[in-house]
């Protein structure tokens, strides 16, 4: 069975710009989060979305928003972005959101904004 | 809130010594604790859960945790560390009731020394 899928890998962005992240989890998995992993801050808890639907989210600022697909692909953008955004953004899928069921990570997409 | 917290930022031990990753953890009620580990350039892989019943979980490549709700601990023990050990572990906690909002630690980094 395929892993959690993010791409790109890398992405060098400058100050105000936005970007797309994009997270393709496991076959069969509905509920897609989404971390930001910093070294001072560890992993930061951004959304987490089941069946298209938002059902958590983190303390992050409005310009960073999520959705899911129907097919339960799920897509982060980052708007205006800002130095501090330059983080490895980590996507993890699991069966059913439940804790019963672990949560599987993709690679991450490193971001680095200039 | 929920918070989790490992004291150490590394931790070094000699290869085929016992080895131990501390974590403590505050949440409402009865926790779901995790620990997982990450490889350099890699998200984090799942090494085992404690959801309810005995307080020694073992895991995914010979590693224990053991819960102890008294002192609120959940730290990671394996009885004879290798070098490929060498990596990122992360303590989770979860609080019941919720779904996939899991509040990770930052990190203790772990250096198994042939």
């Amino acid at each position: 069975k395929a892993g959690v899928t993010q791409t790109p890998r890398y992405l060098i962005k400058t100050r105000g710009q936005q970007v797309t992240l994009s997270c393709s989890p496991i076959s069969g998995h509905r509920s897609v989060s989404w971390y930001q992993q910093t070294p001072g801050q560890g992993l930061q808890f951004l959304f987490e979305y089941f069946s298209e639907t938002q059902r958590n989210k983190g303390n992050f600022p409005g310009r960073f928003s999520g959705r899911q697909f129907s097919n339960s692909r799920s897509e982060m953008n980052v708007s205006t972005l800002e130095l501090g955004d330059s983080a490895l953004y980590l996507c993890a899928s699991s069966l059913t959101g439940d804790p019963n069921s672990p949560l599987h990570f993709g690679n991450g997409t490193r971001l680095t904004v200039t | 809130a929920q918070s989790v917290a490992q004291p150490e930022d590394q931790v070094n031990v000699a290869e085929g010594n016992p080895l131990t990753v501390k974590c403590t953890y505050s949440v409402s009620g009865n926790p779901y604790l995790f620990w997982y580990v990450q490889y350099p350039n890699r998200g984090l892989q799942f090494l085992l859960k404690y959801i309810t019943g005995d307080n020694l979980v073992k895991g995914s490549y010979g590693f224990e945790a053991e819960f102890n709700k008294s002192q609120t601990s959940f730290h990671l023990k394996k009885p004879s560390a290798l070098v490929s050990d060498s990596a990122l572990y992360f303590c989770a906690v979860l609080g019941r009731g919720g779904y996939q909002k899991v509040t990770f630690g930052i990190g203790t980094k772990l250096q198994v020394i042939p």
